[in-house]
């Protein structure tokens, strides 16, 4: 079936840096991808939906800038958390559409300290 | 009033019971329907998918949507340990592949040896 692949699956970085979030359609083409963020117990929330070729379109309270969304190809959409802080730490997810439903990565688990 | 409303448990059975997981939606514009499993700090992965109301079965799993009353279930016949984690529903109206998934919260679900 269709997979898709997320790097890293989990990430410890220092307040302020930066971090950089793969996702990759291994045996498919991916025109749309989607990108989650999930907190403890909670349900996945969207953040932003990523088209190849043109620029993300992010949901309302999401900061663009903060979290860059780049979808340079078919196969391969990252998401970039810029000047990283602790409230940003969370299970971030990304999926894609495939012809059996929406395929999710394995996710990553972002903690900033 | 949310537009997917699933109960978020926690559900607990006992091992070999059938597990009933259920879900109600307000947009009559949804035509495709998601049951997916989420394991603790993993991504959600695809358990059935179904296009508009009927029944469909995949081994120990059967999917039911009743379009007429916005309203959707999983089963679990002889439920294993193995099934413990989070469910989670998903819909969509039209346009497969560019819409974004409507979740429900998600059901914690325990299966005791």
């Amino acid at each position: 079936g269709a997979v898709v692949s997320q790097h890293p699956s989990r990430v410890i970085c220092k307040s302020g840096t930066s971090v950089k979030i793969e996702c990759r359609s291994l045996d498919f083409q991916a025109t749309t991808m989607f990108w989650y963020r999930q907190f403890p117990k909670q349900s996945l929330m969207l953040m932003a939906t990523s088209n190849e070729g043109s620029k993300a379109t992010y949901e309302q309270g999401v900061e663009k800038d903060k979290f860059l969304i780049n979808h340079a190809s078919l196969t391969l959409s990252t998401l970039t958390v810029t000047s990283a802080h602790p409230e940003d730490s969370s299970f971030y997810i990304c999926s894609a559409s495939t012809g059996g439903g929406y395929t999710f990565g394995s996710g990553t688990r972002l903690t900033v300290v | 009033q949310k537009e997917v409303e699933q109960d978020p448990g926690p559900l607990s059975v006992p091992e070999g019971a059938i597990v009933s997981l259920n879900c109600t939606y307000s947009n009559s514009a949804f035509q495709y329907f998601m049951w997916y499993r989420q394991y603790s700090r993993k991504g959600p992965e695809l358990l059935m998918y179904t296009y508009s109301s009927g029944n469909k079965e995949d081994g120990r799993f059967t999917a039911q949507v009743d379009k007429s009353s916005k309203y959707i279930s999983l089963f679990i016949r002889d439920s294993q340990p193995s099934d413990s984690a989070t469910y989670l529903c998903a819909m969509i109206p039209p346009n497969f592949g560019n819409e974004k998934l409507t979740f429900g919260t998600g059901t914690r679900l325990t299966i005791i040896p």
